[in-house]
C-alpha cells in the first residue's frame, strides 16, 4: 500500500477563497482522522470518522470548515472562506481500528495571503 | 481543564547517552498512550504504544513506562544516535471505551550531538 496520500502538497490562496485539501486513507482503515498543525498550537485534531460517519467533530474551528467522507476510499476537508489565520499543515491519518497506531499522510502546507 | 503536556525546550543531548522525554496528562483516563517521531516536513511516524494496564514497554533501543496513578509517562532513547534527533509526540484516546479520539501533546525535539 502507498499510505496515506494527500493532495495537494502545498496550497497557496487568497483570503476568501475556497480550499479544499484531499485525502485517500490505507485500504481497509475503519478510522479516518484530520490534524491540523502549527507552531503555537501543536497538532490539534479538527474530525474523525468511523466508518464513513464523523465521529467527534469539536475540534473543527468554526463554520468556515467542513469535511466529508462519501466512501471509504477518500475524504476531503473545505475551508470557505479561507482567512490567513487558517495557515498550517494539514495532516490526513488513518488507524485501522480503536486502540491502534494511526498513519500519516505527508500533510498539506496551506498558506493563505 | 484537560492537558497533555510535553517539555517544550528541546532536549540536547551527546551521542550515546540517554535521552528521557515526559508526557503528563490532566483530567484523561486514557486506555492507552503512543509515541510517535515527527521529523521536519514529515507527518508523524508512529514508535510505540503502551495500555493502561501495561507498565513498561520496548521496541530496539526505545522504552516507554506508563504510571496510570502519577498519570505519566515516560519516553527513553539509549544508546542514542545522531539519527534519533527529531521531534517526539505522545498521544492518547481522549474519550476511553468511546472510540479513537487520539490527542497529541506538543512534542519534545531532541538534538542527538555526535
Amino acid at each position: 500500500d502507498a499510505g496515506v496520500i494527500q493532495s495537494p502538497r502545498h496550497e497557496v490562496t487568497e483570503m476568501g477563497q475556497e480550499v479544499t485539501l484531499r485525502c485517500k486513507p490505507i485500504s481497509g482503515h475503519d478510522y479516518l482522522f484530520w490534524y491540523r498543525q502549527t507552531m503555537m498550537r501543536g497538532l490539534e485534531l479538527l474530525i474523525y470518522f468511523n466508518n464513513n460517519v464523523p465521529i467527534d467533530d469539536s475540534g473543527m474551528p468554526e463554520d468556515r470548515f467542513s469535511a466529508k467522507m462519501p466512501n471509504a476510499s477518500f475524504s476531503t476537508l473545505k475551508i470557505q472562506p479561507s482567512e490567513p489565520r487558517d495557515s498550517a499543515v494539514y495532516f490526513c491519518a488513518s488507524s485501522p481500528g480503536p486502540n491502534t497506531e494511526a498513519f500519516f499522510g505527508q500533510g498539506t502546507r496551506l498558506t493563505v495571503v | 481543564s484537560q492537558k497533555i503536556e510535553q517539555n517544550s525546550e528541546a532536549l540536547n543531548i551527546q551521542e550515546g547517552k540517554t535521552a528521557t522525554l515526559t508526557c503528563n496528562y490532566t483530567n484523561y483516563s486514557p486506555a492507552y498512550l503512543q509515541w510517535y517521531r515527527q521529523d521536519p516536513g514529515r507527518g508523524p511516524v508512529f514508535l510505540l504504544l503502551i495500555r493502561e494496564n501495561e507498565k513498561e514497554k520496548r521496541k530496539e533501543r526505545l522504552k516507554v513506562t506508563f504510571d496510570t496513578t502519577l498519570k505519566q509517562s515516560l519516553f527513553h532513547i539509549t544508546a542514542s544516535q545522531p539519527a534519533d534527533s527529531a521531534t517526539y509526540l505522545c498521544a492518547l484516546d481522549a474519550i476511553k471505551a468511546a472510540g479513537n479520539k487520539l490527542t497529541f501533546g506538543g512534542g519534545t525535539r531532541v538534538l542527538v550531538k555526535p
